[in-house]
């Protein structure tokens, strides 16, 4: 019953850190998304995943890289991080077919000092 | 574009009350669309959408939400607030030229008081 889970769930980092954001789904869905959640701005899509082996740019994707070598999982890269990119991260997936809801994890809290 | 705004920051309403959450989107053809819950320190969880068919929609804890292509309105809705509905509330509309993207609102905070 595990559904959607994100590790780490807080992390601190300095600038110019790097750091992996690690996403794995159990429900065998096709897409997968990475998010940012800013105060007043809902969410973001940074990446998103159509298949394995398959990754596209979301609205803000400058700073990020992610890779889907497994259909499960999903995986968010920041190479230098920057204050900017302090925020809550969000995975979620959906089937491919039909018009059907995301499910979310519960989220990564990451600052960068 | 696709886009949906949900003009009000924070809704209180007291226990027991109808409480209404307001989205308006902007869409090409026809829209898809979706309301999510977010509990504090969780991530978002899907309560209803609307693809096509009847305008009243019903989903998860009693809240249903009204489609009203006129007014390009998708209005969260419930006729009974309890203060365990205190959350953060998120209109959301799924590209139908593009599946595979949702384009969030910025979200309302909901506040059911006692």
């Amino acid at each position: 019953n595990a559904g959607v889970t994100q590790t780490p769930k807080f992390r601190v980092l300095k600038t110019g850190q790097s750091m992996t954001l690690l996403c794995a789904q159990d429900m065998n869905h096709e897409y997968m998304y990475w998010y940012r959640q800013d105060p007043g701005m809902g969410l973001r899509l940074i990446h998103y995943s159509v298949g394995e082996g398959t990754t596209a740019k979301g609205e803000v994707p400058d700073g990020y890289n992610v890779s889907r070598l497994k259909k499960q999982n999903f995986l968010l890269g920041l190479e230098s991080a920057a204050p900017s990119q302090t925020s809550v991260y969000f995975c979620a997936s959906s089937h491919g077919q039909g018009v059907q809801p995301q499910h979310f994890g519960d989220g990564t809290r990451l600052s960068i000092l | 574009a696709q886009s949906v705004a949900q003009p009000e920051d924070q809704v209180n309403v007291a226990e027991g009350n109808p409480l209404t959450v307001k989205c308006t989107y902007s869409v090409s053809g026809n829209p898809y669309l979706f309301w999510y819950v977010q509990y504090p320190n969780r991530g978002l969880q899907f309560l209803l959408k609307y693809i096509t068919g009847d305008n009243l929609v019903k989903g998860s804890y009693g809240f249903e939400a009204e489609f009203n292509k006129s007014q390009t309105s998708f209005h969260l809705k419930k006729p009974s607030a309890l203060v365990s509905d205190s959350a953060l509330y998120f209109c959301a509309v799924r590209d139908i030229r593009n599946f595979n993207k949702f384009y969030f609102g910025s979200g309302t905070k909901l506040n059911v008081k006692p």
